[in-house]
């Protein structure tokens, strides 16, 4: 089955303690992208990559970071975790960004609480 | 910059009844259009897209959405509601293909039997 993976689900850790969340998405797409969910705020991206070892700044990456040494995984790493990144985070993916007609597919979602 | 409005956060919707749920949006080039729908504990799942030809695209589970490059709308349509449409809606835009998508803040819509 076609799907994004994250993992975990939900997590509820302290302020500083460094937290990882991965995704995984068996469907060999270029692009990947981490966004986060807050009420009244829609989803905003933090960070995107349009394929193995590229990667950039969406419009919040302030306390994140990526990588993307495979084409299926691009995880989420939060050095410092403050209270104010508690929220939800997707991650998603899609065939090619420059093929923008393409739809993403999202996982789950990981619910962060920071405390 | 692009951006996207969805100016009503809630809409009710009587079982049977037709429901719209607006989109408004800014580019500077072609836009690239898109619904999705979120259930709740679930992530965002693709409804349809509008990036060239007819005005009217459907898609999935009966919806329907109309462009209108005047008014620079998007809504999304369903001609007859069903409760388990109940969810949370976004719309999203690109600026001509070579830009990030932007969302808006979503629309939840109610159902009632």
């Amino acid at each position: 089955e076609a799907q994004v993976t994250q993992n975990p689900r939900y997590l509820i850790t302290v302020t500083g303690k460094k937290l990882t969340v991965t995704c995984s998405q068996n469907m060999n797409h270029e692009y990947m992208s981490w966004y986060r969910q807050d009420p009244g705020l829609g989803l905003r991206q933090i960070y995107y990559s349009m394929n193995v070892e590229v990667t950039d700044k969406g419009d919040v990456p302030e306390g994140y970071k990526v990588s993307r040494k495979e084409k299926r995984n691009f995880p989420l790493i939060l050095e410092s975790p403050s209270p104010n990144q508690t929220s939800l985070y997707f991650c998603a993916s899609s065939p090619d960004r420059d093929r923008a007609g393409q739809p993403q597919h999202f996982g789950d979602g990981t619910r962060l609480s920071i405390l | 910059a692009q951006s996207v409005a969805q100016p009503e956060d809630q809409v009710n919707v009587a079982e049977g009844n037709p429901l719209t749920v607006k989109c408004t949006y800014s580019v500077s080039g072609n836009p690239y259009l898109f619904w999705y729908v979120q259930y709740p504990n679930r992530g965002l799942q693709f409804l349809l897209k509008y990036i060239t030809g007819d005005n009217l695209v459907k898609g999935s589970y009966g919806f329907e959405a109309e462009f209108n490059k005047s008014q620079t709308s998007f809504h999304l349509k369903k001609p007859s509601a069903l409760v388990s449409d109940s969810a949370l809606y976004f719309c999203a835009v690109r600026d001509g293909g070579y830009s990030t998508l932007t969302f808006g803040k979503g629309t939840m819509l109610l159902v009632s039997p």
